[in-house]
């Protein structure tokens, strides 16, 4: 399994943009990067995932570095109900495990 | 359509017994997987079921077992609980268990093993 890197905390302010990094430098080539949040008491929720080109969709963003070793989640304007743990996870095209590390945990400050 | 749903929520075991968890994907959805979730281990995976066969097991022991039915709903059972087994053990469903698609999580189960 690919390893990967992230901040443990990030503050924002609501309605402000927050950029989640994420470096995933052995990652393979049929590794999708898969992002996961937790929000306080609840399950994990998927967010977005991606393979190479950057991807949107209505709850943020997925920019993913040309050389596949790093990628950015953004979350457009950040709301109070954003404050959770995101966990950037690749996985492999074939396969369905997700192995969660630390995970960063973003705070938003109204 | 209706979400991953998990039973019992809670469940409060003494040591030694054993339990059994259910979990009910999403509709259409062939794969589910489990996890464990502690506060000392963060969130480990279990194992993964799609079309009645395990495909994938994390490093748990022989104690932790699952099974998928031919409806994709889900059960795992731990046998001769520990105290160490208290967690909230999560369901996750995906259409078809690659990493192409991305996987939907239930609200857990909390056991307790006293």
């Amino acid at each position: 399994d690919a390893k990967t890197t992230q901040p443990n905390s990030m503050e924002s302010n609501e309605e402000e943009p927050v950029h989640l990094p994420c470096n995933h430098s052995t990652i393979s080539g049929t590794d999708y990067i898969h992002w996961y949040r937790q929000l306080p008491s609840q399950g994990p929720e998927y967010v977005i995932h991606g393979l190479t080109s950057n991807v949107n969709n209505r709850m943020a963003s997925l920019a993913i570095a040309e050389d596949r070793k790093s990628s950015t989640l953004i979350l457009h304007r950040a709301t109070l109900r954003d404050a959770a743990v995101y966990y950037c996870i690749p996985i492999k095209a074939a396969g369905n495990k997700l192995t969660f590390g630390g995970g960063t945990r973003v705070l938003v400050k109204p | 359509k209706a979400g991953v749903t998990q039973t019992p929520r809670y469940l409060i075991k003494t040591r030694g017994q054993q339990v059994t968890l259910s979990c009910s994907p999403i509709s259409g959805h062939r794969s589910v997987s489990w996890y464990q979730q502690t506060p000392g281990q963060g969130l480990q995976f279990l194992f993964e079921y799609f079309s009645e066969t395990q495909r994938n097991k994390g490093n748990f022991p022989g104690r932790f077992s699952g099974r998928q039915f031919s409806n994709s709903r889900s059960e795992m059972n731990v046998s001769t609980l520990e105290l160490g087994d208290s967690a909230l053990y999560l369901c996750a469903s995906s259409l078809a268990g690659t990493g192409v698609y991305e996987q939907y999580f239930g609200p857990g189960t909390r056991l307790t093993v006293t």
